[in-house]
C-alpha cells in the first residue's frame, strides 16, 4: 500500500483552465503539505495543514487553493493555468510527536501548462 | 527564519571510495535535521534524521550523518559508494516539531558515483 498517493502523476493543461491535484495519506498522520519543486529541483512550501486546520500560507497566488475534507486527504485546486505554473508538486505528510518527525512524499505530480 | 545551505551543487566519487555531501543550517531554537534522496521521475525518501543524543545517526541504504552543534552541519556520508547511490540529495530542517510547521530544504546536492 502506497503510504502518500498522488493523483494524477502527470497532467498537461492548456493556460487558462482549471485543474485539481488529489492528495491520500493511510499513515494516520495529522499533518499534511504541499511543496512544488520547480526546473532547478528547488522545494518550496506552498501550504501546510493539521486536522484539516490551515497551519501554514506561503505567498501563493490566491489562483491555488487548497481543501482538507479530513485529515487524510489535502487536495490542491488551481484555477486560470499559466505557464509559470508549470512544475511539480509534491504532497507530503508528518506525525509530528517528539520522535517521529520525519515527512513522507508522495511520487509527485508533473503538471505541464501549454 | 530557518535555512539550509548544501554549499555543492554536484559531487562526483568513484565507486567503492567514501562520499560527503555537506549541509549546514540555520535555525533559532534545536534543529531537526533530516536526509532525503531524489531519484530520477521520483518522489523524496526519508534516509535519516537527528532529534537528540548521539551525534552520528544511521540511516538507510548504509548512509550515516553527523550531527556538529558548534559548525552547525549536518554531512550526509557513506565508507563505500555504489553506482546506485547516484541521485539528488536534500538536506533539511526545522524546529521542534510544532504541529504543521515546514521543512526547510536546502537546494539539493547531485551525487554522481562514477564506475
Amino acid at each position: 500500500d502506497t503510504a502518500v498517493s498522488q493523483t494524477p502523476k502527470y497532467l498537461v493543461t492548456q493556460m487558462g483552465n482549471d485543474k485539481s491535484i488529489k492528495c491520500e495519506q493511510n499513515l494516520g498522520h495529522d499533518t499534511m503539505y504541499w511543496y512544488k519543486q520547480d526546473s532547478k529541483k528547488f522545494l518550496k512550501i506552498m501550504f501546510s495543514y493539521n486536522n484539516k486546520e490551515l497551519i501554514i500560507n506561503e505567498t501563493v497566488p490566491n489562483r491555488f487553493s487548497p481543501k482538507s475534507p479530513d485529515k487524510a486527504h489535502l487536495n490542491l485546486h488551481i484555477n486560470s493555468l499559466e505557464l509559470g505554473d508549470s512544475a511539480v508538486y509534491f504532497c507530503a505528510s508528518s506525525q509530528d510527536d517528539e520522535v517521529n518527525t520525519e515527512a513522507f512524499f508522495g511520487q509527485g505530480t508533473r503538471l505541464t501548462v501549454v | 527564519a530557518q535555512s539550509v545551505a548544501q554549499p555543492e551543487d554536484q559531487v562526483n566519487v568513484a565507486e567503492g571510495n567514501p562520499l560527503t555531501v555537506k549541509c549546514t543550517y540555520s535555525v533559532s531554537g534545536n534543529p531537526y535535521l533530516f536526509w532525503y534522496v531524489q531519484y530520477p521521475n521520483r518522489g523524496l525518501q526519508f534516509l535519516l534524521k537527528y532529534i537528540t543524543g548521539d551525534n552520528l545517526v544511521k540511516g538507510s541504504y548504509g548512509f550515516e550523518a553527523e550531527f556538529n552543534k558548534s559548525q552547525t552541519s549536518f554531512h550526509l556520508k557513506k565508507p563505500s559508494a555504489l553506482v546506485s547511490d547516484s541521485a539528488l540529495y536534500f538536506c533539511a530542517v526545522r524546529e521542534r516539531p510544532n504541529y504543521g510547521q515546514n521543512f526547510v530544504f536546502g537546494p539539493g546536492t547531485r551525487l554522481s558515483v562514477l564506475p
